[in-house]
Parts: C-alpha cells; structure tokens; sequence
C-alpha cells in the first residue's frame, strides 16, 4: 500500500524483550491507527492517535504504548513482550475522520511478530 | 462504546451466484459511517463499500450492494454475480462521525468466503 510503511516486517521476539514497531506516511495524515488481527477475532484498535502529540487508547491498549511525536510516524512499543502479543500487527492512517466524504484511509501491509 | 458483530465465520458461494453478508452493530449515536473492508490472502486492506448513516439510499459499488438498515442496526453486504477473485475475509467496520479523541475505526471478526467455480 502506497504511503504507509511498517517496520519492520516479521520480529521474533523473546517472552520479556522488547521492540518497537514503526508506521510511517509520507501524506501529511492527521490520524493514524495501530491494530492488530488474530484469528477469529477481527481487527482489534490498540491506541491511535488524531494528530501530532497526541495518543488513545483502543479496545486492547495492554501491554502496548505508542508514541506520535512527529506528524508523519507512529511508534508501537512492547515493553515486555508476551506469548500473547504474537500477532500480525497493522498500521493505518488517514487524513480526516474516517467516513468523511472524500477520505480514504491506507493501511500498511502488515507486521507479523511472534513472541516464543 | 460501540460493537460491531459478524456472525458468519465463513460463507461459501458458487461463481457467478449472489451472498449476503450480515453485520450488525451497537451504538448510541445518531450519526456515524459504515464500511466492508475485504482482506485477501496477501493480507492487504481493500475498501468494498461506504455508508453514511444519515444517508438512507443504500450504497452500491457495481456487484457490492449493502441492505443499511439503521433502526435494526444491520448492515449487509451483497455481492452479487460472484467471482473467483471475491474470495477473500471481508470485515465489517463502524467510525464515529464526530472528530476529536473520540474518533475510531472499529472493525468486526470477519467473514471468510469461499467462491467455488
């Protein structure tokens, strides 16, 4: 997906280390979005953020914290990782609220990572 | 806080046939967008079909068609004359309309579909 690059690609990670996932868009997006998608369950909101500076938590906020402290990039961090962080993570952004008429949202294509 | 609910994990449909897939939501808010998002194999996030909640013409996207209806609070996706290339997850998905920290896309847990030639 054009504008919106995840690193890095595929981690495996060990139970208690930790990483940070980066998202970054070249397109001067206001928001942007960490998910992550396991099977069965869809795509779960981790934290987002609605411009520079500012951060929220999503629907499983645990065990992650993000950062925004340039418009263009969007940290994802694992402070301590666990078994069950092992995901495939998504990024995505956009330039306004998600439905408003003429907004398209890009997501990346995705980070796998795997906690043993 | 707002829910979203697919309850077909998978659905097959033959080529060139019609399916339905059903998603319905929770929320207390009046005005808000609706969207089906498909997911092929290459994992690659492909927008099908927007709604606008205070739109009450159902959207249409050539073969995508969605049944809105907002009392009931259902969204369905019909796809009509199936292709081998509409094999995919597709997701159901809800934003707010208002702007701020309140602002989210939240997805539902997807419906696999199978086309068989």
């Amino acid at each position: 997906n054009a504008g919106v690059t995840q690193t890095p690609k595929f981690r495996v990670l060990k139970t208690g280390q930790s990483m940070t996932l980066l998202c970054a868009q070249d397109m001067n997006h206001e928001y942007m979005y960490w998910y992550r998608q396991d099977p069965g369950m869809g795509l779960r909101l981790i934290h987002y953020s609605v411009g520079e500076g500012t951060t929220a938590k999503g629907e499983v906020p645990d065990g992650y914290n993000v950062s925004r402290l340039k418009k263009q990039n969007f940290l994802l961090g694992l402070e301590s990782a666990a078994p069950s962080q092992t995901s495939v993570y998504f990024c995505a952004s956009s330039y306004s609220l998600p439905g408003s008429s003429g907004n398209t949202i890009y997501f990346g294509e995705g980070s796998w990572l795997t906690v043993v | 806080a707002q829910t979203v609910t697919q309850s077909q994990p998978e659905m097959s449909v033959q080529e060139a046939e019609t399916v339905t897939l059903s998603c319905t939501y929770d929320t207390s808010e009046s005005d808000y967008y609706l969207f089906w998002y498909k997911q092929p194999p290459s994992r690659q996030m492909i927008l099908v079909i927007r709604q606008e909640a205070y739109k009450q013409q159902n959207a249409t996207e050539n073969r995508f068609s969605v049944n809105f209806q907002k009392a009931a609070k259902s969204f369905s996706l019909k796809i009509s004359d199936s292709q081998l290339g509409d094999a995919a997850m597709y997701f159901c998905a809800y934003a707010t309309a208002y702007g701020g920290a309140t602002n989210k896309l939240i997805f539902g847990t997807g419906t696999l579909l199978a086309v068989q030639p």
